[in-house]
């Protein structure tokens, strides 16, 4: 099957800093998607990008689809953004309207004051 | 619009036991699929249906058993309770395409 590897797995920020996860993948995708879980488990969409970029508030996200990975960019970072993020991706012929994910280990951020 | 809701949020078993847990998928979505996620893992897909069939299977025993109703809610039920079987158990709905998750069950076996 498909890999999916996160990077870095824990990274610690000062809060106002910028960062830079990335995720690559091993195969072609049909669908991407970068969630945030908080701390009680809940896992918030944060973009839905097969290919692109996409800008929503600080956070912004691109896919090379081509190359195999995708960026997501935090700015002005604060305490709230701290938690893991994960990468998630739908891969082969999954049929119409199937929507099977795989997911990246996760990176767990941590945003200090 | 109320999103993906979940029931119970936490639960404990004993090994041997069966659970049953519940997922109300988000107003307009047909389709409810099942994860799994260990403690300090990316989730993992269990099963996921759509016209109350089970379409999709991750490589989970037969221990793990689902149920799409009518109005699209769904049930996760598992059997004969292993210790691995504690985590968080999290369902998600679509329609086309983008999945939202609820805030998950967490379920643990002693």
């Amino acid at each position: 099957g498909i890999q999916v590897e996160q990077s870095p797995p824990d990274l610690i920020l000062q809060e106002g800093a910028n960062s830079t996860l990335r995720c690559n993948f091993s195969d072609s995708v049909n669908n991407l998607q970068w969630f945030h879980q908080n701390p009680w488990g809940q896992l918030i969409n944060l973009f839905y990008i097969p290919s692109g970029t996409k800008q929503n508030g600080r956070l912004s996200a691109t896919t090379v689809a081509t190359e195999r990975y995708s960026l997501l960019y935090i700015s002005s970072s604060q305490t709230t953004d701290s938690g893991v993020y994960f990468c998630a991706v739908e891969w082969g012929y999954s049929g119409a309207g199937s929507y099977q994910l795989t997911f990246g280990k996760g990176t767990k951020l941590s945003v200090i004051p | 619009d109320a999103g993906v809701t979940q029931s119970p949020t936490h639960l404990i078993k004993t090994r041997g036991q069966q659970v049953t847990l519940r997922c109300s998928p988000k107003s307009g979505h047909d389709t409810v699929s099942w994860y799994q996620q260990a403690l300090g893992q990316g989730p993992q897909f269990i099963f996921q249906y759509y016209e109350e069939e089970e379409r999709q299977r991750g490589n989970f025993p037969d221990r793990f058993s689902g149920h799409q109703f009518p109005n699209y809610s769904s049930e996760l039920n598992v059997n004969a309770l292993l210790l691995g079987d504690s985590a968080l158990y999290l369902c998600a709905s679509s329609r086309a395409g983008e999945l939202f998750f609820g805030e998950g069950s967490r379920l643990t076996v002693l």
